[in-house]
C-alpha cells in the first residue's frame, strides 16, 4: 500500500479496547478542528469535527475532546475494531476559508 | 451520492514535463481544495477555489496552479516538474454553506516524477 508517513508515531491496541489519539495544535486562533482517518491507498476520510465553542463532541463510537487552554485535541475510539487500523490526522482551520493545517498523523494498529 | 472523483489515479512523468490533474467534487459542493501529501512533509495545502475564484493559496511555487469551472469541477497543473513533486495529490470538496464545513477527500492522484 501507499505510505502516508515513514516515521509516524504508532499506537497499538487490543481489539475491543478503547483508543485515545492525541494531537497538539499550535494556533490559539484556530476555531475549527477535524479528525480524519486514512487507510492505505485511500484519501483521508472525515470522522468528526468540533468547533472552538465546544469542549466535547460525540459520534458513533468516537468522541473528540478539545482543551483550548493547552491547545490539545484528542480522539477517543470505543471498542476498537480491526477496521479502525489506519493513520489518523487532526486538522485545524486557522482562517475563515477552508484551508486546513494537518498534524503529522498517528498510526493505529489493532491487534486481534 | 458519489464522492469526490480524481483522475487519473496514477501518473508517471519525466522531469521538466507538465501535468494536469482533474477533480470532480461531490454534487452540490462549491468549494474545492487541493493538498499535496508526501512522507516527509505530510499533508500540505495547495489552494482552494470557490465559485471559480481562488480563495486561498498555500506556500507553493508558481509552477503549481489551478482553476475551477462553472460546474465546480477543478483542475490543477504543475509545470516544469521536479523530482520533489512526486507525491499524492488530494482534492477535497465542501458545501461551504458557512465557513468551517468539513472537507471530503477523494482518493488522490499518485504522481511519480522520474
Amino acid at each position: 500500500g501507499e505510505s502516508v508517513g515513514l516515521h509516524l508515531p504508532t499506537l497499538s491496541v487490543q481489539e475491543g479496547d478503547n483508543s485515545i489519539i492525541n494531537c497538539a495544535y499550535s494556533n490559539s486562533a484556530s476555531d475549527y478542528f477535524i479528525w480524519y482517518k486514512q487507510e492505505s491507498g485511500k484519501g483521508p476520510q472525515f470522522i468528526i469535527d468540533i468547533r472552538s465553542n465546544m469542549d466535547k463532541r460525540q459520534g458513533q463510537r468516537v468522541t473528540v475532546l478539545l482543551n483550548k487552554t493547552v491547545k490539545h485535541l484528542s480522539l477517543q475510539i470505543a471498542a476498537t475494531q480491526p477496521g479502525d487500523s489506519a493513520v489518523y490526522f487532526c486538522a485545524e482551520n486557522r482562517n475563515a476559508g477552508n484551508m486546513l493545517t494537518f498534524g503529522g498523523g498517528t498510526r493505529l494498529m489493532v491487534k486481534p | 451520492k458519489a464522492g469526490v472523483t480524481q483522475t487519473p489515479r496514477y501518473l508517471i512523468k519525466t522531469r521538466g514535463q507538465q501535468v494536469t490533474l482533474s477533480c470532480s467534487p461531490i454534487s452540490g459542493h462549491r468549494s474545492v481544495s487541493w493538498y499535496q501529501q508526501t512522507p516527509g512533509q505530510g499533508l500540505q495545502f495547495l489552494f482552494e477555489y470557490f465559485s471559480e475564484t481562488q480563495r486561498n493559496k498555500g506556500n507553493f511555487p508558481g509552477r503549481f496552479s489551478g482553476r475551477q469551472f462553472s460546474n465546480s469541477r477543478s483542475e490543477m497543473n504543475v509545470s516544469t516538474l521536479e523530482l520533489g513533486d512526486s507525491a499524492l495529490y488530494l482534492c477535497a470538496s465542501s458545501t461551504d454553506r458557512t465557513y468551517n464545513s468539513p472537507l471530503h477527500f477523494g482518493n488522490g492522484t499518485r504522481l511519480t516524477v522520474t
